[in-house]
C-alpha cells in the first residue's frame, strides 16, 4: 500500500484547506484512515480518524466543528478539511493507515503536505 | 485523553552506543505502545507495535519493552542512520503520541 498526498497550500486565516490522500494497492474500504499533524519544530498531534467501509468519523476534540473527513471509493482517496483556519494551523499534515497485522499501528504514512496558514 | 510523557527530551550519543529511551503513559495501556522513528522533511517510520513486536524490516538492533505505564525503546549499537527523532504513541484509548526525544550526535 502506498499512500500519495496532494502538494503544499498557502491559506489566509479564516478560509478552509482540503487535502487529499491517494491509496494505491490493498482494500481502501476496510481500512482506518488516520490524520495526524506536525506543526513546524513540534510534535505529532492525532486529528482523527475514518474507515471507508463505516463512513463514521472520529475527531480530536481540540477539532470538532472544523475538521471533515471523507472518502472516495471510486477514485480509492481520502479527505481531511479543515475550516476557520489560522496561524497556528501552519503545519504538515499526514494520513496514516492503522495496520491490523501491527495490532493498529500506524503502518504506512503519507509523504505529508505542507499548510501555511498566513494573510 | 491519556498523557505520554517521554524522556529525556533530547540526548547526545555515539556511534556504538546503547540508547534507551523511556515513555510513561497516564493510565496503564496495556501494550498498546508503538515506537516511530522521524528524520527531519520525512514522515514518521513504524519500529515497534505492541510494546515489543519489531515492525518488518526494522533492525534488530532496536527493541522494546514494558506493560502496563511504563516502556523503554532501546537502540543497541547506535549507527549514524539512526541519529533522528524517536516518538511513543499509544493506541488504548483515542491516540496520543509522546512529545519526542531527539538523538543527535556526540
Amino acid at each position: 500500500v502506498l499512500l500519495v498526498q496532494s502538494g503544499a497550500e498557502v491559506k489566509k486565516p479564516g478560509s478552509s484547506v482540503k487535502v487529499s490522500c491517494k491509496a494505491s494497492g490493498g482494500t481502501f474500504s476496510s481500512y482506518a484512515f488516520n490524520w495526524v499533524r506536525q506543526a513546524p519544530g513540534l510534535g505529532l498531534e492525532w486529528m482523527g480518524a475514518i474507515i471507508p467501509l463505516f463512513g463514521m468519523p472520529n475527531y480530536a476534540q481540540k477539532f470538532q466543528g472544523r475538521l471533515t473527513f471523507t472518502t472516495d471509493e471510486s477514485t480509492t482517496t481520502a479527505y481531511m478539511e479543515l475550516s476557520g483556519l489560522k496561524s497556528e494551523d501552519t503545519a504538515v499534515y499526514y494520513c496514516a493507515k492503522q495496520g491490523t497485522a501491527v495490532q493498529n499501528a500506524l503502518d504506512i504514512w503519507g509523504q505529508g503536505t505542507l499548510v501555511t496558514v498566513s494573510s | 485523553d491519556i498523557q505520554m510523557t517521554q524522556s529525556p527530551s533530547s540526548l547526545s550519543a555515539s556511534v556504538g552506543d546503547r540508547v534507551t529511551i523511556t515513555c510513561r503513559a497516564s493510565q496503564s495501556i496495556s501494550t498498546y505502545l508503538n515506537w516511530y522513528q522521524q528524520k527531519p522533511g520525512t514522515a514518521p517510520n513504524l519500529l515497534i507495535y505492541s510494546a515489543s513486536y519489531l515492525q518488518t524490516g526494522v533492525p534488530s538492533r532496536f527493541s522494546g519493552s514494558g506493560s502496563g505505564t511504563d516502556f523503554t525503546l532501546t537502540i543497541t549499537g547506535l549507527q549514524p542512520e539512526d541519529f533522528a527523532t524517536y516518538y511513543c504513541q499509544q493506541s488504548y484509548r483515542i491516540i496520543t503520541f509522546g512529545q519526542g526525544t531527539r538523538v543527535e550526535i556526540k
